[in-house]
């Protein structure tokens, strides 16, 4: 099946820093990458939708000048936290529609700390 | 948007029990329904998944039923043992669309032997 490789698994930034976390789709093109965001012990709330090659659609709330995501190629989406601060302390992680499996394959997820 | 619902947020059995999980979504035009398993910390996990074209599907111990007039659908599992202890999520998504899977607030499951 399909998938999706997530780096950095954990991280750990110093307040006011910005981090960058990658999503690969290893062998199939993802035109499209959805960003979650998971709080402990909460469900996964969806953040944003990228697309190849045009800006992302973010969803009610979620700040698109903090949170910066650039999907420039048919493999790679990247979800950037700008100015990160302890709120944005979370569990991110990044989704791809499988069209072999006409489903979705997710990626490994990444923990954020912000100190 | 889509909006996903799920009942009950705990759900405590004993081991052999049945437990039964239900959710409810809005968007008529969603035909995706997934179920997933996830660990702390950990990426969710497909248990199983229903088209809206179905109306139950089965896999060993675990069913999926899709009620598509009332716009809800449920996770059943027989037999229940301490490994079926997780957190588990439903969710929707109009698939063909490329639309994102929105999940239901989860449940808690903990199996006593």
């Amino acid at each position: 099946g399909a998938v999706v490789s997530q780096h950095p698994s954990w991280v750990i930034c110093k307040s006011g820093t910005s981090v960058k976390i990658e999503c690969r789709s290893l062998d199939f093109q993802a035109t499209t990458m959805f960003w979650y965001r998971q709080f402990p012990k909460q469900s996964l709330m969806l953040m944003a939708t990228s697309n190849e090659g045009s800006k992302a659609t973010y969803e009610q709330g979620v700040e698109k000048d903090k949170f910066l995501i650039n999907h420039a190629s048919l493999t790679l989406s990247t979800l950037t936290v700008t100015s990160a601060h302890p709120e944005d302390s979370s569990f991110y992680i990044c989704s791809a529609a499988d069209r072999t499996s006409d489903g979705y394959t997710f990626g490994s997820g990444t923990r954020l700390t912000v100190v | 948007g889509e909006n996903v619902e799920q009942h009950p947020s705990t759900l405590s059995v004993q081991e052999g029990d049945s437990a039964v999980i239900k959710c409810t979504y809005s968007d008529s035009a969603s035909n995706y329904f997934p179920w997933y398993k996830q660990e702390l910390g950990k990426r969710p996990q497909l248990i199983i998944d229903i088209r809206s074209n179905v109306g139950e599907k089965k896999d060993q111990r675990i069913a999926v039923t899709l009620n598509k007039t009332a716009k809800h659908f449920s996770l059943h599992i027989t037999e229940t043992q301490p490994e079926d202890s997780a957190v588990y999520f439903c969710a929707a998504s109009y698939r063909q669309a490329g639309t994102a899977l929105i999940f239901g607030k989860g449940t808690t499951l903990s199996v006593s032997s």
